[in-house]
């Protein structure tokens, strides 16, 4: 089966970086999402990693290693708007099937 | 403003109506999702159509009744919910293949009188 855990909450203050990781489990690796979701809205699709190593986008950067099932999304130069629920979730190729993370709180503080 | 869009975006109903959720994109995907989100959870697979025909069913209750008219347009039908029903449903749409990202509507909230 598989199994994808990452924080439940954590807080950053403006201006900082903040690491939020996630570990999963899988037989079956096609790739790992990363979504932000702000409350009461939609997710909205940030990052996704099929390879090794670190992607960047912006402030916005995220980072795979499959052979240790980790992954970590990088946010640099906080914002009070960074403050949202980040998801991470894992393509395992069921059909299109995402296995998702229970997300992750931030709270940005001034 | 997403390019997915779903109306309605509030619904209150009571448990012996019947009433349809719907949502419609234009960027040319070809597979649809319906997902249940409640408050502080990730979202929860419903459904997904792909080339509008149904792939997965996510061992949903009969109440919950998936439509996919063509590629542009999914609707859930809903009859006979239950309190506990009452949740944010989100739709989705990816391009052919799972290496895509899935792009959300906005939601419908929806509570269950």
């Amino acid at each position: 089966g598989q199994n994808i855990d990452q924080p439940t909450e954590m807080t950053a203050t403006e201006g900082a970086i903040v690491q939020i990781n996630c570990t999963y489990q899988t037989s079956g690796f096609n790739g790992l999402f990363w979504y932000q979701q702000h409350a009461g809205e939609a997710p909205t699709f940030l990052s996704y990693n099929v390879l090794d190593g670190l992607e960047e986008k912006g402030r916005f950067s995220s980072f795979l290693s499959r052979s240790k099932g980790y992954s970590y999304l990088l946010l640099k130069e906080l914002q009070m708007k960074d403050s949202a629920s980040y998801l991470c979730a894992l393509n395992a190729g069921n059909n299109r099937k995402l296995i998702w993370g229970l997300g992750t709180s931030l709270a940005v503080n001034p | 403003d997403t390019e997915v869009t779903q109306t309605p975006k509030h619904l209150v109903m009571g448990m012996t109506n019947k009433k349809s959720l719907k949502c419609e994109q234009h960027m040319g995907h070809r597979a649809m999702y319906w997902y249940k989100q409640k408050a502080k959870k990730p979202p929860e697979l419903m459904f997904v159509y792909s080339y509008e025909k149904l792939s997965i069913n996510e061992s949903v209750p009969s109440r919950f009744s998936p439509e996919c008219p063509n590629s542009s347009l999914l609707n859930l039908h809903l009859h006979a919910l239950q309190p506990e029903d009452s949740a944010l449903y989100l739709c989705a749409s990816s391009q052919r293949t799972e290496d895509q990202p899935q792009h959300f509507g906005d939601g419908t909230r929806l509570s269950i009188l």
